[in-house]
């Protein structure tokens, strides 16, 4: 069964570095999200993405985050300078459409040092 | 404010004991309601609802929502220890989603 792969599966950055989180979403799919789950809180939206643009993103996603599809396969997380808060796994999900289910990846854990 | 709320936020019971979990939540806009298991890492998606009254049913897992009521339960019947998990309730509004914090959910041989 397809699925949505993330790399790395753990990224340990110095604080006010820049990360960039790698996804490949389910190959059909036309739809890309990111979240976040702080340890021991619930998992946030961030960034819906169609169509080569932002559909929507929550207050979370300020100025320090940016996503991108740089090619035909990859959609990037890229945080500018990270802050010790930024600590968290985050998910790259996918779907074929907008009102279908989306898929997950196993997810990112950066740790922010 | 939290917008979904999920409860119990814990739960263990034994292998083949019936278990209903809680979702309710209070948005602007609803367009879907999504259950996801989570293990060890990845959400998996166990259902999308997104009219009242009409149960998904998937093996010994089912669903339900209530859009007069703003709720929606997860049963699992004759429970199993692979079910043990954490159960992740979400809602689609406005075009954000939301999170609930979780029930977690063991099974005991």
């Amino acid at each position: 069964e397809p699925e949505v792969t993330q790399t790395p599966s753990h990224q340990v950055t110095q604080m006010g570095q820049e990360v960039i989180l790698r996804c490949v979403p389910i190959s059909n799919h036309l739809y890309f999200y990111w979240y976040r789950q702080i340890l021991g809180q619930k998992v946030e939206f961030l960034v819906s993405f169609y169509n080569n643009e932002i559909s929507e993103k929550s207050e979370i996603f300020d100025d320090q985050f940016s996503v991108e599809r740089p090619d035909g396969s990859n959609f990037t997380l890229k945080i500018r300078s990270t802050k010790l808060e930024d600590s968290a796994m985050y998910f790259c999900a996918s779907s074929s459409l907008s009102n279908q289910p989306q898929h997950f990846g196993d997810g990112t854990r950066l740790s922010i040092l | 404010e939290d917008k979904v709320v999920q409860s119990p936020l814990s739960l263990v019971v034994h292998e083949g004991d019936t278990v209903t979990l809680n979702c309710s939540y209070e948005v602007t806009n609803f367009r879907s309601l999504l259950w996801y298991k989570q293990e060890k890492k990845a959400p998996t998606f166990l259902f999308m609802l997104t009219s009242s009254g009409i149960e998904k049913k998937s093996g010994r897992l089912s669903s339900i929502l209530d859009k007069k009521e703003l709720f929606s339960i997860l049963n699992i019947t004759a429970t199993q220890t692979g079910d043990s998990a954490i159960y992740l309730c979400a809602v689609e509004a406005a075009n954000q989603f939301y999170f609930g914090t979780g029930t977690s959910l063991t099974v005991i041989p």
